[in-house]
């Protein structure tokens, strides 16, 4: 699987956007991007994934750049209940399995 | 979401005895489930595969024969921690992917077990 790169942490506002980025420049066609998420002490949360198209769901939006070489996870609207740690996650679409980086300590603040 | 359900969720065990975790899929079908350790402040790191009916596919450094993983069924998966050790302390989390599901479906993740050895 292709290697992520996230920075290690971010703070954000509580009410205001939260945009996540993630790198993944070795990324090949066949290969999707997860986000999950992991409140402390808690299992990761599956929150989004795609290919190549934006998704967007009830939890969030994904936008992956035209060359797939990046992607951003937004929470529109973050409150202190998303203080977590974001996982972004590239797996082959054959592959069943997920390995996790470092991710990034979000930090929302009131 | 689909739901894994770990138990117990806490567990402290003397040195020398031995641990066992369930992970069930509580509302879907999961051929193959998946267990993470995760020590404080670190990433989740992928210890084995487990595959209901057949041998699990253990991760490199990872111990088999410490780490017993029985997947008897469909919806549940169990890992035996053998003759634990203070530095098995950590927690251990399962995951499972819908039988039924595509290739490219999420993996749903239990609560984790917090395993401390004394």
């Amino acid at each position: 699987d292709a290697k992520t790169t996230q920075p290690p942490s971010m703070d954000c506002a509580e009410g205001r956007a939260a945009n996540l980025p993630c790198n993944h420049s070795t990324i090949s066609g066949n290969e999707y991007v997860y986000w999950y998420r992991q409140i402390h002490s808690q299992g990761p949360q599956y929150i989004i994934h795609g290919l190549k198209n934006n998704e967007t769901n009830e939890m969030a939006s994904l936008i992956i750049t035209e060359d797939r070489k990046s992607s951003t996870l937004i929470l529109p609207h973050a409150t202190l209940r998303d203080t977590a740690v974001y996982y972004c996650i590239v797996r082959q679409y054959n592959f069943n399995k997920f390995y996790f980086g470092s991710g990034t300590k979000l930090n929302v603040k009131p | 979401g689909a739901v894994v359900s770990q138990h117990p969720s806490r567990v402290i065990c003397k040195s020398g005895t031995s641990v066992k975790i369930e992970c069930r899929s509580l509302d879907f079908q999961a051929t193959t489930m998946f267990w993470y350790r995760q020590f404080p402040k670190q990433s989740l790191m992928l210890m084995a595969t487990s595959n209901e009916g057949s041998k699990a596919t253990y991760e490199q450094g990872v111990e088999k024969d410490k780490f017993l993983i029985n997947h008897a069924s469909l919806t549940l998966s169990t890992l035996t921690v053998t003759s634990a050790h203070p530095e098995d302390s950590s927690f251990y989390i399962c995951s499972a992917r819908s039988a039924s599901g595509g290739r490219n479906t999420e993996a749903f993740f239990g609560q984790g077990t917090r395993l401390t050895v004394v």
